[in-house]
């Protein structure tokens, strides 16, 4: 099974600032790798497939990188509605698996 | 417009059987690769089962012979029939469609299982 491993695991920031989520696969996973966010109380939104793919209707400040075993997400001028958890999924192998998520707070 | 509507959550006791149901509408589900994703109380987002628009079935480690995923084209929605539950399954069970591939693009609102005597 491929483990992703996020970082950070919390992440406390102020509107406008720049934040960047790392996902680290155990092993490669080429450029199968997706982000979601989840808010409190929704069910998960793609944000990125295909790790840098945008998916539809998504803000042009969400924006992803990587391939092989290392990936980002990174938000750009981070707004108030983006306080969220977001979590990378990898679709290379069965079991696909997620990350454990990011939860992001803002100040 | 693409939606999915999750059924079937309850309190059950362990040991018992359940069977959710996800109806979809605005698009085929035989068409489609299709998850359920489970989300605990107080964790992150799990990856539990698939049924590929072939047919073919893949579950996680953690439910492999206790749950099976399934459809029935003619309603359009999809199953997942869970057995042998345990406390641990407890959590908020999701469906959801892969299209253009493998991401999950649209998501269900979630049903709730609770496995507790």
């Amino acid at each position: 099974e491929i483990v992703l491993t996020q970082s950070p695991d919390f992440q406390s920031v102020t509107p406008k600032e720049k934040v960047t989520i790392t996902c680290r696969a155990s092993q490669s996973i080429g450029s199968n790798l997706h982000w979601y966010q989840r808010k409190p109380d929704q069910s998960p939104k793609l944000l990125i497939k295909y790790a840098s793919q945008s998916f539809s209707g998504v803000p042009s400040r969400f924006s992803g990188s990587g391939s092989g075993t290392d990936f980002t997400l990174t938000i750009n001028s981070l707004e108030a509605e983006d306080a969220a958890t977001y979590y990378c999924h990898q679709s290379s192998s069965l079991p696909h698996t997620f990350g454990q998520g990011t939860k992001l707070e803002i100040k | 417009d693409v939606q999915l509507v999750e059924s079937g959550g309850v309190l059950i006791q362990p040991g018992g059987s359940l069977r959710l149901s996800c109806a979809a509408s605005g698009f085929n589900v035989s068409s489609n690769y299709m998850s359920w994703v489970r989300q605990a109380p107080g964790k992150g987002l799990e990856w539990v089962s698939v049924m590929y628009s072939g047919g073919s079935t893949y579950y996680a480690d953690s439910v492999k012979g206790r749950f099976t995923i399934s459809r029935d084209n003619s309603k359009n929605t999809l199953y997942l029939q869970m057995n042998s539950l345990r406390a641990e399954d407890t959590a908020v069970y999701y469906c959801a469609r892969g299209s253009g591939g493998y991401s999950l693009d649209s998501w269900g609102q979630g049903t709730l299982v609770t496995v507790s005597s």
